[in-house]
């Protein structure tokens, strides 16, 4: 799976929009870009993920650049619940059969009050 | 969406016994499911994908004989970790296939503390 480069942490004021960028320069035309999070202590959270058109779900939105080397995570209205570290992955495929995930060391958000 | 469910959330062992963790999918079948471990302040790393009626595979320096895997039926997924150090603490999660909506599911962790 192709490598993903995030920024080491980021701050955010609340209900301001956070965009976490993520480079994935070597990704295949077959990798999914993925996003998943995680609070403190907790496992991590599904987000959002997409292929090369943008997406949109009600947690997230994702920006993909057309070469697809590099995308951006979009929170619209950022909440103090947001606070968490953010994880970009890049995958073969959309299935989930015994595909395993890689993190790297995501980005740190934190939402200001 | 899909449900997994890791029991106990924590536990508190002494040094040299063992300690199992269950990860169950609630809602769906699982053929496959990871376990990843955390230390503070890192990344997960993946441990081992347990795969159902057949024998886990571990990821390079991985102890397999230290970390048992039995994946008895498709719903659940146990590691015990066997002779237990103080250096083996660490946040134990497992996650199991989703769907495309939905992604892998993780559970919700295991706090392990060997004293």
């Amino acid at each position: 799976d192709a490598k993903t480069t995030q920024p080491t942490s980021m701050d955010c004021a609340e209900g301001r929009a956070a965009n976490l960028p993520c480079n994935h320069s070597t990704i295949s035309g077959n990798e999914y870009v993925y996003w998943y999070r995680q609070i403190h202590s907790q496992g991590p959270q599904y987000i959002i993920h997409g292929l090369k058109n943008n997406e949109t779900n009600e947690m997230a939105s994702l920006i993909i650049t057309e070469d697809r080397k590099s995308s951006t995570l979009i929170l619209p209205h950022a909440t103090l619940r947001d606070t968490a570290v953010y994880y970009c992955i890049v995958r073969v495929g959309s299935s989930f059969g015994n595909e395993k995930l890689t993190f790297g060391t995501g980005t740190r958000l934190t939402i200001i009050p | 969406g899909a449900v997994v469910s890791q029991h106990p959330s924590w536990v508190i062992c002494k040094s040299g016994t063992s300690v199992k963790i269950e990860c169950r999918s609630l809602d769906f079948q699982a053929t496959t499911m990871f376990w990843y471990r955390q230390f503070p302040k890192q990344s997960l790393m993946l441990m081992a994908t347990s795969n159902e009626g057949s024998k886990a595979t571990y990821e390079q320096g991985v102890e397999k004989d230290k970390f048992l895997i039995n994946h008895a039926s498709l719903t659940l997924s146990t590691l015990t970790v066997t002779s237990a150090h103080p250096e083996d603490s660490s946040f134990y999660i497992c996650s199991a296939g989703g769907t495309e909506n939905y992604g892998y599911t993780f559970g919700s962790g295991t706090r392990l503390t060997v004293v």
